[in-house]
């Protein structure tokens, strides 16, 4: 069973500042998904990667993919109260690409 | 929202009922999925429906029983739960394999009392 680690479990900032979310496993991921979720709603995509060393970025948001494919981090520059939420990873891992495995995410809360 | 549709949001049962959830997508996904979430938890999957042939059942207790009549449409048939299977029920839809995301619906809350 392929784990995803997610860090930190909880984080909360003042409106402005920079936050970085990790996800980790043991395992390669054959690709890599980041949602948000909100209260009483279903997560939402925000990006996919792929490719080992891979870098996308959404606005303020920027998503690593580790080389080695093991591993992702999200990097939030200047946070809004809009971006609270919780974060969830999940991995594709080898030819069961029709599953994906989910951490337990990173609730993010941003003060105004 | 999102493309695909859940319900009902809310659903209270008793351990003796017998309740259906609804999902539908008319996103053109061939795949079909059910998600438990709980607290402090990462998401479950439950079942896993492609071109509405069950391909997934990670080892789910029958009083959970899904129904899947096409491509967009899938259900859950719940009987006799447990206060334990008190969760978010979250469908999701993808289009071939989840390598490139899922679409998921709002959930169903659902309470057993």
């Amino acid at each position: 069973t392929q784990l995803l680690e997610q860090s930190p479990q909880f984080l909360s900032i003042q409106e402005g500042e920079n936050l970085t979310v990790y996800c980790n496993s043991s395992s390669v991921f054959s690709s890599l998904q980041w949602y948000r979720q909100e209260p009483g709603e279903g997560p939402v995509l925000l990006v996919t990667v792929v490719t080992g060393g891979e870098v996308k970025k959404l606005k303020r948001l920027t998503f690593q993919f580790g080389d080695a494919r093991k591993d992702s981090s999200l990097h939030i520059t200047a946070a809004q109260p809009g971006d609270t939420g919780l974060y969830l990873c999940a991995g594709a891992f080898g030819g069961s690409n029709y599953k994906l495995t989910f951490g337990k995410g990173t609730l993010l809360t941003v003060n105004p | 929202e999102t493309g695909v549709t859940q319900t009902p949001r809310h659903l209270v049962m008793g351990m003796t009922n017998k309740k259906s959830l609804k999902c539908e997508q008319h996103l053109g996904h061939n795949a079909m999925y059910w998600y438990k979430q709980s607290a402090k938890k990462p998401l479950e999957l439950m079942f896993v429906y492609n071109f509405k042939e069950q391909t997934e059942n990670n080892s789910v207790p029958s009083r959970f029983s899904p129904e899947c009549p096409n491509s967009s449409h899938l259900f859950l048939h719940l009987h006799t739960l447990q206060p334990e299977d008190s969760a978010l029920y979250l469908c999701a839809s993808s289009q071939d394999t989840g390598n490139y995301g899922y679409t998921f619906g709002s959930g169903t809350r659902l309470t057993v009392v």
